[in-house]
């Protein structure tokens, strides 16, 4: 099946420092990609909606400065936490929806803040 | 606008008995209907899916969903939980029109030896 790859899995860094955080399609090509944050015992919240080769869609509330996201390419999308602070710190994770109906998923990011 | 409602925070049976996890949904048009499993730390990976077609929906490690139109539901079963199933069980919907999931709020499932 298809694979959603996102990279790191775990990150720590520095208040005030910035943060990327890559999903990759390996096996298919992904015009559209969604990030997701994820607060511990908590559903999954839509952040924003990737898309290649245009800006991203943000959803209500979520700072566009803050979470910067970049799609260059059919198989790549960033997000970009800008100087972080320790409220930032969370799961965050990309999906991408498939050549069925079903989205595909990466494997998360856990971002510590300190 | 499309929503998703999981009504237990947790569920918690014993090995070797039948298991049911709740979702009922609000969509505006045909619904897509998805359940997924996250363990910790991990991201969410597909367990079935309803698009059209035969009420019952079979899909990954012996799980099913039936698809009841007249209650808005999609309740996921199993018939004999495994101690290994135990993880966050998330009920998601997608209007026709739209690629955009929205999810539940994620039901625990502990299952005891």
């Amino acid at each position: 099946g298809a694979v959603v790859s996102q990279h790191p899995s775990r990150v720590i860094c520095k208040s005030g420092t910035s943060v990327k955080i890559e999903c990759r399609s390996l096996d298919f090509q992904a015009t559209t990609m969604f990030w997701y944050r994820q607060f511990p015992k908590q559903s999954l919240m839509l952040m924003a909606t990737s898309n290649e080769g245009s800006k991203a869609t943000y959803e209500q509330g979520v700072e566009k400065d803050k979470f910067l996201i970049n799609h260059a390419s059919l198989t790549l999308s960033t997000l970009t936490v800008t100087s972080a602070h320790p409220e930032d710190s969370s799961f965050y994770i990309c999906s991408a929806p498939g050549q069925g109906s079903e989205a595909f998923f990466g494997q998360g990011t856990r971002l510590t803040v300190v | 606008a499309q929503s998703v409602a999981q009504p237990e925070d947790q569920v918690n049976v014993a090995e070797g008995n039948p298991l049911t996890v709740k979702c009922t949904y609000s969509v505006s048009g045909n619904p897509y209907l998805f359940w997924y499993v996250q363990y910790p730390n991990r991201g969410l990976q597909f367990l079935l899916k309803y698009i059209t077609g035969d009420n019952l929906v079979k899909g990954s490690y012996g799980f099913e969903a039936e698809f009841n139109k007249s209650q808005t539901s999609f309740h996921l079963k199993k018939p004999s939980a495994l101690v290994s199933d135990s993880a966050l069980y998330f009920c998601a919907v997608r209007d026709t029109g739209f690629q955009k999931l929205v999810f539940g709020t994620g039901t625990r499932l502990l299952v005891s030896p």
